[in-house]
């Protein structure tokens, strides 16, 4: 079946790494992907990895997948009060065609 | 801006009701997905649309339907309202069938009393 978790919520202190983690069960997702989520406003797409990678970088964001175990985790580095946010994974299934959203993890970042 | 317009922005409408909800997906994106999001229920995926055609489908109830047109744009239409059918209903687009990067729209909130 189609699940995707994460931990609901993660608190750090301004200028500290931030790491959410996710879990999915469908070994057939090709993609997955990382969006935010600011109070009142729709997803925003923040980076995305294929399957076949282990590790993507892009600025302050580093996305680690791991395969083996449906793992999968965004590390938002120096994370800055205006990184508070919901932040969703997302896999998408090969199979189904379904893009599966997990609940989301809300990151407040205090001062 | 993600390119993806949803309208309207708020609707507010009685139990039992019929209302509709429009998405105009990025130019050149073929698919048109729907989510609700809800408090309780986190986003669920509902129906997905690629070029004028049902891909996959979601959690979608039976008093949900939903259409993409020749020019693409979808409509989500929600008949027999009942108070939680109350939520924020996203639609997104990406170019392909799938595994491309989906782009939402900022949301359609629905409220029913």
């Amino acid at each position: 079946g189609e699940d995707v978790e994460q931990s609901l919520f993660l608190s750090v202190r301004e200028g500290d790494s931030s790491v959410i983690n996710c879990t999915y069960t469908d070994s057939s997702s090709t993609y997955l992907y990382w969006y935010k989520q600011e109070p009142g406003a729709g997803l925003q797409l923040l980076t995305y990895i294929f399957s076949n990678m282990d590790m993507k970088q892009d600025q302050r964001l580093t996305v680690l997948l791991n395969k083996k175990d449906k793992h999968l985790s965004l590390r938002i580095a120096d994370t800055q009060t205006g990184d508070s946010a919901i932040y969703f994974c997302a896999g998408f299934s090969g199979n189904t065609g379904k893009l599966i959203f997990g609940q989301g993890t809300t990151l407040q970042v205090k001062p | 801006d993600s390119g993806v317009t949803q309208t309207p922005k708020h609707l507010i409408t009685a139990t039992g009701q019929r209302v509709t909800l429009r998405c105009s997906p990025r130019s050149g994106d073929l698919s048109v997905y729907w989510y609700q999001q809800s408090l309780d229920q986190g986003l669920q995926f509902l129906i997905q649309y690629y070029n004028g055609e049902e891909r996959a489908k979601g959690n979608i109830l039976e008093r949900f339907s939903a259409q993409q047109f020749p020019d693409l744009h979808s409509e989500l239409n929600l008949s027999s309202l009942e108070l939680g059918d109350s939520a924020l209903y996203f639609c997104a687009s990406s170019v392909g069938r799938g595994g491309t990067e989906a782009f939402f729209g900022q949301g359609t909130r629905l409220t029913v009393v």
